[in-house]
Parts: structure tokens; C-alpha cells; sequence
């Protein structure tokens, strides 16, 4: 079993629906909390970042960390057709950007 | 705007030839970077941590050898691939700690070994 799992998709839905993108994880130690976003032939971006259970808002973007259930969502209002990309969630026992785990990552379609 | 610049974005070469490739940290000094290598729709995979003024330390089944880091300043380090070979085709990305949020990562090297 993987440490943290992430559904690889393609999710495909249409402009302005809301996403919902999860990640399960079975290490508790797992203190802080990340989603990048990745689109095709480019690095990962930084979305969103987290420490320990509760939700976090950024514009269209909410984060939200469940430490009991070990399961962290990231959703997306609005969706755009620029928002179409893979999204990766990582997490680490630390704050000082290493020793990060990734899930697999889950491509996002919107269609217009 | 970037955080960490990777250089270069493709590369084309030929088997048995040595690729470099840098990574600078823009915006702030970072005693260590991370080297990561992606195959396509996988995730990614850390290679090794570059330590500044010290040897780089490498991930279980990564050739030293083959993959030579240096990290001669606070805000560049470089991997080597050595010998190149079609099975090194690969994604290649790294990473500055982010100080307090998380890490970023510069905008990849594809390269293609023919």
C-alpha cells in the first residue's frame, strides 16, 4: 500500500462545476499538508499549504485537512478551462520543504 | 514570479554524452535543493538531496556515479547526467524548501537521450 493515495482520474467536467479533489494518506505523523498544481511538460506549482486539520481558503481554492479520517481535499469553485491540469497533494513531518511524499496525482479536465 | 529557475527547459542529446543541468534559487539562499525525476502520468520521484559546500546525498537505487549533483553556492546546484542512455529520457525537476511553505520546484528539463 502506498503512503499516500490519490485517484489518478481524468476527471472531466464542465466550466463553473465545483471540483473536489482528495487525497488519503495512512502515516500520521504527517503534520503539513500541500497541493501543487502541474500542467503538461512543466514544474509543479504551489497551491495551496497547510498544517494539521482544518480548512484554508485561497480565492477559488479551499483546502481542507482531516488529521482522524487521514484524508485532505482540495476544491475548486468556478472551474475554468485553465485550471485543466494535474494536481498533486504532498505531505511531509516537517515544515522545511523536504522530505516530501506525493500521491500520484489526479488530471483535471474542465471542458468549456 | 519564479521562485527557482531550471535550465534548461529540453534537451536533445546523443548516447554516451554528458547532459547538465542547473537549478538556481532565486529569491532566497538555500543550503539544500532536491532532485526529482518524473516519467510520464507517474508522480514524483526524489533522486537526491544536494547539500551545499558537502556531498550530495542520494535516494536507495540511484547511480552516484551516473547522476553527479554539485551544490557550489548558496543558490545553484547542478545535476550531471552522465553517459547518457535512452532509459535516462526522463522529467527532470528540482526543488527549493520553501522556508515555512512547503517546497518549490523549477520548471523541469525534459531531456531525450536518442
Amino acid at each position: 500500500q502506498k503512503e499516500v493515495e490519490q485517484d489518478p482520474g481524468p476527471l472531466s467536467v464542465p466550466e463553473g462545476a465545483i471540483v473536489s479533489l482528495n487525497c488519503t494518506y495512512s502515516n500520521s505523523a504527517f503534520q503539513y499538508f500541500m497541493w501543487y498544481r502541474q500542467y503538461s511538460r512543466k514544474g509543479p506549482e504551489l497551491l495551496m499549504y497547510t498544517y494539521s486539520s482544518g480548512n484554508k481558503e485561497d480565492g477559488r481554492f479551499t483546502a481542507q485537512v482531516d488529521k482522524s479520517s487521514k484524508y485532505i481535499s482540495l476544491f475548486i469553485r468556478d472551474s475554468q478551462p485553465s485550471d485543466s491540469a494535474t494536481y498533486l497533494c504532498a505531505m511531509s513531518y516537517n515544515n522545511a520543504g523536504n522530505m516530501l511524499t506525493f500521491g500520484g496525482g489526479t488530471r483535471l479536465m474542465v471542458k468549456p | 514570479g519564479a521562485v527557482v529557475s531550471q535550465h534548461p527547459s529540453w534537451v536533445i542529446c546523443k548516447s554516451g554524452t554528458s547532459v547538465k543541468i542547473e537549478c538556481r534559487s532565486l529569491d532566497f539562499q538555500a543550503t539544500t535543493m532536491f532532485w526529482y525525476r518524473q516519467f510520464p502520468k507517474q508522480s514524483l520521484m526524489l533522486m537526491a538531496t544536494s547539500n551545499e559546500g558537502s556531498k550530495a546525498t542520494y535516494e536507495q537505487g540511484v547511480e552516484k556515479d551516473k547522476f553527479l549533483i554539485n551544490h557550489a553556492s548558496l543558490t545553484l546546484s547542478t545535476l550531471t547526467v552522465t553517459s547518457a542512455h535512452p532509459e535516462d529520457s526522463s522529467f527532470y525537476i528540482c526543488s527549493v524548501p520553501g522556508q515555512g511553505r512547503g517546497a518549490f520546484f523549477g520548471q523541469g528539463t525534459r531531456l531525450t537521450v536518442v
